[in-house]
């Protein structure tokens, strides 16, 4: 598959407001998503994960919001916490192909 | 459940010699094995995808004899990157796999090549 290395987004959120993480994929016949984070000099940590005969999953505190129509998939983190602060990436598998999406940097201000 | 360790954590080493790291499934079979490497403020680079077995598949602009992946049994798979340079200075990610779909990771092996 193809992975191209991008220079990371940032986000930058106040201690308690909600974050939404955004990421755009482009294989149409992927049918499994998930939520990564990778804390610094740590490997990727499973967040959350959807199908696409799903639009919405909820977790502890996340939910995945999966739109195939536009082939978009966010990840929102409520009352944002500055242990959340870390590097969150999309992963988007189909037909045996495996894609993560460039990443963002989520910054959690005390 | 579902824990994949790496080693070593970090290593550096010169210009020139080879290094060997290894990831291991603890604690389930692990089918297939990916590898990743990560410079820094970049996403993961999928390297190779190794089933027990048989020979890496590797992406795309990877050279197959630089980086050599072995995976010879279900609980372990080696990348060993052979005269290594300073550009080869990365973080190499693996994650295993048993069933499609659930890639469980590995912390990481940061390669220093002086």
């Amino acid at each position: 598959g193809e992975n191209v290395g991008l220079h990371l987004p940032t986000l930058s959120v106040q201690e308690g407001d909600n974050s939404i993480i955004n990421c755009a994929y482009s294989n149409s016949a992927s049918d499994y998503f998930i939520w990564y984070k990778q804390e610094s000099g740590k490997g990727p940590q499973f967040i959350i994960d959807i199908r696409s005969n799903m639009d919405k999953r909820q977790g502890q505190r996340v939910t995945v919001l999966l739109n195939k129509t536009v082939k978009h998939l966010s990840l929102q983190i409520a009352a944002t916490q500055p242990g959340d602060s870390a590097v969150y990436f999309c992963a988007t598998e189909g037909n045996n192909d495996m894609r993560f999406g460039a990443g963002t940097r989520l910054t959690v201000k005390p | 459940g579902a824990v994949v360790s790496q080693h070593p954590s970090w290593v550096i080493c010169k210009s020139g010699t080879s290094v060997k790291i290894e990831c291991r499934s603890l604690d389930f079979q692990a089918t297939t094995m990916f590898w990743y490497r990560q410079f820094p403020k970049q996403s993961l680079m999928l390297m190779a995808t190794s089933n027990e077995g048989s020979k890496a598949t590797y992406e795309q602009g990877v050279e197959k004899d630089k980086f050599l992946i072995n995976h010879a049994s279900l609980t372990l798979s080696t990348l060993t990157v052979t005269s290594a340079h300073p550009e080869d200075s990365s973080f190499y990610i693996c994650s295993a796999a048993d069933r499609p779909y659930e890639q469980y990771f590995g912390p990481g092996t940061r390669l220093t090549v002086t």
